[in-house]
């Protein structure tokens, strides 16, 4: 299906074990985003990446780890899972926008995860 | 910095009631403003943007006017329904095709039958 895609959607781990989270667009669009969503603070960003194999740091990188070796792929890491990670992770995409601007971001289902 | 700063929720509306919520940003250069909306459940949704000053998006009802004058893009809708409880976002872009998009805090919204 044609999209953008996360799994798993739904995911219970314990402290100090390692998490991937996937995403995957099959738009070819140039930027990928993941943000995590918790109660009072909204959406925050955690890495980015503008094309393959180039990514950067958001306003929340510790403790997370990305790669993008394909266009259409951008997993999210958590290399030891800590109880402060567990939230709803949303990835995002957008085409390169015009004027110097971004373009609209199209948002996964989310990823629920939980670490106890 | 860049930032956007919503009303503070929940707004709680009965049907068919006048809907604003308030969306004020601080940025360099000349951003695009978005509203996302996201439904329970669900990821966000773009519901209407606009990319520069006077444009008026709209969509499904809703509507906002890019005001740089006031640095604003508050959202309206003249009828509200059940089926628009969710939360919404405002959002900018940042200056200089780094891709990224500023988001408020969200502001949740509930109508009542």
């Amino acid at each position: 299906d044609a999209g953008i895609t996360q799994s798993p959607r739904y995911k219970i781990t314990e402290t100090g074990r390692q998490v991937t989270l996937m995403c995957h667009q099959t738009w070819s669009h140039s930027y990928m985003f993941w943000y995590r969503q918790d109660l009072g603070h909204g959406l925050r960003l955690i890495y980015y990446s503008a094309a393959a194999d180039i990514t950067d740091k958001g306003e929340v990188p510790d403790g997370y780890v990305v790669s993008r070796s394909k266009t259409e792929n951008f997993p999210l890491t958590l290399e030891s899972a800590t109880r402060s990670q567990t939230s709803v992770y949303f990835c995002a995409s957008s085409e390169t926008g015009t004027s110097g601007t971004t373009d609209t971001q199209y948002f996964g289902p989310g990823t629920r995860l939980t670490v106890l | 910095g860049d930032s956007v700063t919503q009303m503070e929720g929940p707004v709680t509306l009965s049907e068919e009631a006048f809907l604003t919520i308030n969306c004020t940003y601080t940025a360099t250069g000349y951003p695009s403003l978005f509203w996302y909306v996201q439904y329970p459940g669900e990821g966000l949704q773009l519901l209407l943007k606009a990319t520069k000053a006077d444009d008026k998006g709209s969509n499904k009802g809703f509507e906002a006017t890019y005001r740089k004058e006031t640095t604003s893009f508050h959202l309206e809708k003249g009828s509200v329904q059940v089926s628009d409880s969710a939360v919404y976002f405002c959002a900018l872009s940042t200056w200089g095709n780094t891709g990224k998009l500023i988001f408020g805090q969200g502001t949740t919204l509930q109508v009542k039958p």
